[in-house]
């Protein structure tokens, strides 16, 4: 059973835009909303992170947004620049078991230049 | 460099072989874990240890056994796999919770691309 669900699979995007990834969750317990970003041949690294006692969250031109009542959250990439393409994940844990990281499926962004 | 370090980066093996991956972490972290990442799907995880203890086997099926013989290394023994099983093989470390990291963040290595014949 996939507890976070992510979409879209891939998008693209031309220089200077806004890409948005959603992602939804079911397990009310969750407390901890990282995304990870994977560049081609590299593993995946912590972006940014959100705990739902916040509605937003920014970094950047990376911003998350929140949406407790809705189970939802999702990432805005805002002026995106080629070097941003790249694979996104978003994932939720349980603060009080952090092994049990649940990702995702992914989000390919292609920015066109 | 980074901090987790996984070879081989690339691997074909047949059904019958049997294959190590080796990872080791240059962290200081006390937590080592296995993922498979296979395209389209979420990343899947294995196998967790923290201070060297197995605390996470995620029904993964017995050719694939884990060892962890200290904090900073781990391995992911291969015997009779199937195709199916081709994927890319992520290792991450982290520090448990009660060393006071940011929940959540696991660092990775670049992975080992496992194909199997």
């Amino acid at each position: 059973q996939q507890q976070v669900k992510q979409s879209p699979q891939s998008l693209i995007v031309q220089k200077g835009g806004i890409s948005i990834i959603n992602c939804a969750y079911e397990n009310t317990a969750f407390d901890y909303f990282p995304w990870y970003q994977q560049f081609p041949g590299k593993g995946p690294a912590l972006l940014i992170a959100i705990r739902p006692d916040v509605s937003e969250k920014k970094e950047g031109r990376f911003t998350i947004s929140f949406n407790k009542s809705a189970k939802q959250f999702s990432l805005h990439i805002m002026d995106s620049q080629p070097g941003d393409s790249a694979t996104y994940f978003c994932a939720a844990i349980v603060e009080s078991n952090d092994y049990k990281l649940s990702f995702g499926a992914g989000t390919t962004v292609t920015v066109r230049a | 460099e980074t901090g987790v370090t996984q070879t081989p980066r690339h691997l074909v093996m047949g059904m019958t072989n049997k294959k190590s991956l080796k990872c080791e972490q240059h962290l200081g972290h006390n937590a080592m874990y296995w993922y498979k990442q296979s395209a389209k799907k979420p990343l899947e995880l294995m196998f967790v240890y923290s201070l060297e203890e197995r605390v996470e086997n995620n029904s993964v099926p017995s050719r694939f056994s884990p060892e962890c013989p200290n904090s900073s290394h781990l391995f992911l023994h291969l015997h009779t796999l199937q195709p199916e099983d081709s994927a890319l093989y992520l290792c991450a470390s982290s520090q448990p919770p009660a060393a006071g990291s940011r929940t959540g963040e696991l660092f990775f290595g670049e992975g080992s691309r496992l194909t199997v014949l």
